[in-house]
């Protein structure tokens, strides 16, 4: 699977977007991008995940690059509560297991 | 519907004992994962079942660690003897879909 590189930290007013950038420039055909976030010591929380276009759901939406190099995670209207470490993951279409990187943590202040 | 659940949530037990962590999958998912995060490092597979069978073990890291999954539902990671280096947190996940679930995660503490 390939690698990926996230900033180690990210600030986000609350009420704002906050826009996580993942670089996965080895990424291959096949493989798919998915975002996890760690809430202080929680489990995982699946967040989102796609091949090549652009997704959305109830959580966030997630922007990739035309030659899937890289995404954009965008929570639309952060909250405290979002406050966490992000995770970029990518992984081929399979039941494979997930390697967890060092994230991006998200800090969201008043 | 019920997520991922794990029990016990937190364990304290001396070197050289024996634990024993269960994960109840979300019903109906065939697959189960264990990953753990010990301190100050990212979170590392262990090992997935497909159902009652071991799909992919190679993170376990050494002979002290027993997963089982009998039946194809609940799983049980037991370690025997521990060792201060397997303190950490313990998640257990399940899909049945591309996507794997997480339960809260089970914090051992070796003294």
């Amino acid at each position: 699977d390939a690698k990926t590189t996230q900033p180690t930290s990210m600030d986000c007013a609350e009420g704002r977007a906050a826009n996580l950038p993942c670089n996965h420039s080895t990424i291959s055909g096949n493989e798919y991008v998915y975002w996890y976030r760690q809430i202080h010591s929680q489990g995982p929380q699946y967040i989102i995940h796609g091949l090549k276009n652009n997704e959305t759901n109830e959580m966030a939406s997630l922007i990739i690059t035309e030659d899937r190099k890289s995404s954009t995670l965008i929570l639309p209207h952060a909250t405290l509560r979002d406050t966490a470490v992000y995770y970029c993951i990518v992984r081929k279409h399979n039941f494979n297991k997930f390697y967890f990187g060092s994230g991006t943590k998200l800090n969201v202040k008043p | 519907e019920a997520g991922v659940t794990q029990f016990p949530s937190h364990s304290v037990i001396e070197k050289g004992q024996t634990v024993t962590l269960r994960c109840d999958p979300i019903s109906g998912h065939d697959n189960l994962y264990w990953y753990r995060r010990v301190m100050g490092k990212e979170i590392k597979f262990l090992l997935h079942f497909v159902k009652e069978s071991k799909q992919d073990e190679s993170g376990m890291p050494n002979n002290r660690f027993l997963a089982e999954r009998t039946g194809g539902t609940y799983s049980t990671l037991k370690v025997q003897p521990a060792e201060l280096e397997d303190s950490g947190v313990y998640f257990c996940a399940s899909s049945q879909e591309m996507e794997q679930y997480f339960g809260p995660g089970t914090r051992l503490t070796v003294t």
